[in-house]
């Protein structure tokens, strides 16, 4: 069984730049969500994706929006970076039914300068 | 809206000793409740949740933890900690609202837990 894999590992923009990061979930599921953990602190909720629709979003703004595919795979884009942008994004994949248990990937650092 | 408070920012502790991290919430509504870990530079683990039933939680790694209702908490408690129990810990919580949940999880602000030989 495939866990939850994020690509890229690490990554460096500069203020004002777009970035993309993408998500692969664990076999079987078919609901992800991103969270947001900035440094030093718990991961903050962004929204979730279920059958390609979002399904819940967190207090974040709309330069925040993301999509998911067919195969259930799903990224996360951020327009006009600011320099909180900076932290860690993880990738959580569970079943819609799975009482909220989620399987976390390893996360992408975004560093925005 | 739920909240998550984690009481201790760091916890230090020697390794064979126990230790206890607590954690404490706030919700209108029953929740489910979860621990995970992170060590450094990787994603989140799942330790052990709370879905319903028996109160006390067994989880990986030989934690457990046990919900209080009265007292709205959810304390992960280890009998003798390892050296590789070092990492940061996290409680959260989720809402328990039937069919119309999706499973956002809140999270507290994290303990660190460092175990010295």
């Amino acid at each position: 069984e495939t866990g939850v894999t994020q690509s890229p590992t690490h990554l460096i923009k500069t203020r004002g730049q777009q970035v993309t990061l993408r998500c692969s979930s664990q076999s079987g599921h078919n609901t992800v969500s991103w969270y947001q953990q900035a440094l030093g602190q718990g991961p903050q909720f962004i929204f979730q994706y279920y059958r390609e629709e979002e399904n819940g979003r967190g207090n974040f703004p709309p330069r925040f929006s993301g999509l998911q595919f067919p195969n259930y795979s799903s990224e996360l884009n951020v327009n006009a970076l600011e320099l909180d942008d900076s932290a860690l994004y993880l990738c959580a994949s569970s079943l819609v039914a799975g009482f909220g248990e989620q399987f976390f990937g390893p996360g992408t650092r975004l560093t925005v300068l | 809206a739920q909240s998550v408070t984690q009481l201790d920012s760091q916890v230090p502790v020697f390794e064979e000793a126990p230790v206890e991290l607590r954690c404490n919430y706030s919700s209108s509504v029953s929740v489910y409740l979860f621990w995970y870990v992170q060590y450094p530079n990787q994603g989140l683990q799942l330790l052990l949740k709370y879905l319903s039933g028996s109160t006390l939680v067994k989880g990986i790694n030989g934690f457990e933890a046990e919900f209080n209702k009265s007292q709205t908490s959810f304390h992960l408690r280890k009998p003798s900690v390892h050296i590789s129990d070092t990492a940061e810990y996290f409680c959260a919580v989720s809402v328990n609202a039937g069919g119309t949940s999706y499973g956002k999880l809140t999270f507290g602000q994290g303990t660190i837990l460092t175990v010295h030989p």
